[in-house]
């Protein structure tokens, strides 16, 4: 068990709605990643979150948004879901601004299906 | 569930035998490195990690190695078993951005044999 918690586990919702995914990361980590996996394309980094501030972006659509709360919890939206966004979304915490200090540790993800 | 892609490269090796998953990078910026497994259903699990200046690095049962001159780093699995079975992926953590994130490779599927 890595400590990070994920929710909900699946989620099942159609096309044009919208979601939000929860992390909670390990006691004391203050960076929450999230990415996305999908079939054809592995796992690609979303976005970077250290003790509630924006610390970077990668390939994220202006459809998805995320946060990090006081508490340290983190919360992905996605809005106008399309069949595409049906993947794995996984969140990662860890104690360091910097990947390059600290390995990520990963939650067990959220399976979203999108019909 | 399934958990990763259809198309990956895929090790079969026996029980018991050594396993050898390899990674190339293509980046000479990259100075950190990460050995994740992730089995069915779960999200990638930390193994190893290994910094640019090293050219190896041991934990239980796994070795790291690191080549900078052809950029390749392999993991090692020492008498594998049932349990190793499972995606493996290596990550790089770039030195010429703000170092905020890992980049990962397209996954290798180690299958084990009995």
């Amino acid at each position: 068990d890595s400590g990070v918690t994920q929710t909900p586990k699946h989620l099942i919702t159609a096309t044009g709605q919208r979601v939000t995914l929860r992390c909670s990361p390990r006691s004391g980590d203050l960076s929450v990643y999230w990415y996305q996996q999908s079939l054809d394309q592995g796992l690609q980094f979303l976005i970077q979150y250290y003790n509630g501030e924006e610390r970077a972006k990668g390939n994220i659509l202006e459809r998805f948004s995320a946060q990090q709360f006081p508490d340290l919890h983190s919360e992905l939206n996605l809005s106008s879901l399309e069949l595409g966004d049906s993947a794995l979304y996984f969140c990662a915490s860890s104690v360091d601004v910097s990947a390059r200090n600290s390995p990520l540790h990963f939650g067990n993800g959220t399976r979203l299906t999108v019909t | 569930g399934e958990s990763v892609g259809l198309h990956l490269p895929t090790l079969s090796v026996q029980e018991g035998d050594n396993s050898i998953i390899n990674c190339a990078y293509s980046n000479s910026a990259s100075d950190y490195f990460i050995w994740y497994k992730q089995e069915s259903g779960k999200g990638p699990q930390f193994i190893i990690d290994i910094r640019s200046n090293m050219d190896k690095r041991q934990g239980q049962r796994v070795t790291v190695l690191l080549n900078k001159t052809v950029k390749h780093l392999s993991l090692q699995i020492a008498a594998t078993q049932p349990g190793d079975s499972a995606v493996y992926f290596c990550a790089e953590n770039r030195a010429n951005n703000a170092g905020n994130m890992l980049t990962f490779g397209g996954g290798t599927r180690l299958m084990v044999k009995p």
